[in-house]
């Protein structure tokens, strides 16, 4: 079946340290995977979106990497702050058919701690 | 530019009843995307709407509806309604002209059936 996986278990890390959060796919070949972020009682905000033949995509302290092969998705934040705490969600649009409709993930939830 | 507008931020409905939801996206949008978002199943998709026109749509009985008026504002209705469709509804605009969009969400309306 086709299924899009982030960690469910929330991620606490020290400011300054650099978070990594996994979204890994199966039975899916996306054209493009984009994250966002979460707060409580908001809707998502967009943050970067990686295109299936790119490798690797920047923003500031935000990286995205896309490696196909494996079928994963990493987002990383350097140098995090108490600011960056939310639920991260990753979210692909499917290459077949006629699909503009995203398949979201759970999200993870990261608490950066000062 | 104003961000996309959901009314209401709350309801309290029973079961059997039905329900209304605006929104109002960003100007220039002409397409609206809603979501039902739950803790145990994440965002899921419901309809998006193009020009007055439903483009896609995933996996929802009947009883979810929706339409889209000429200046691109979006109504959704819920009928008879069931204790599991308790949830944060968003909805999330974009131009509707490309692909791999972003989109952006209004805060959502926290729907609780009593």
């Amino acid at each position: 079946s086709q299924k899009i996986e982030q960690n469910s278990e929330a991620l606490n890390i020290q400011e300054g340290k650099t978070a990594t959060l996994t979204c890994n796919y199966t039975n899916y070949s996306p054209a493009y995977l984009q994250w966002y972020r979460q707060d409580p009682g908001r809707g998502p905000v967009f943050l970067l979106l990686i295109r299936e033949n790119e490798k690797e995509k920047r923003k500031e302290r935000l990286k995205v990497t896309f490696d196909t092969t494996l079928k994963q998705s990493l987002f990383h934040i350097t140098a995090s702050q108490p600011a960056d705490s939310a639920t991260y969600l990753c979210a692909l649009v499917p290459s077949a058919g006629n699909n503009r409709k995203l398949i979201w993930g759970l999200g993870t939830s990261l608490a950066v701690n000062p | 530019k104003a961000g996309v507008t959901q009314t209401p931020r709350y309801l309290i409905k029973t079961r059997g009843q039905q329900v209304t939801l605006s929104c109002s996206p960003i100007s220039g949008h002409r397409s609206v995307s809603w979501y039902q978002q739950t803790p145990g199943q994440g965002l899921q998709f419901l309809f998006e709407y193009f020009s007055e026109t439903q483009r896609n749509k995933g996996n929802f009985p009947g009883r979810f509806s929706g339409r889209q008026f000429s200046n691109s504002r979006s109504e959704m209705n819920v009928s008879t309604l069931e204790l599991g469709d308790s949830a944060l509804y968003l909805c999330a605009s974009s131009t509707g002209t490309g692909v791999n969009e972003k989109l952006f969400f209004g805060s959502g309306t926290q729907l609780s059936v009593l």
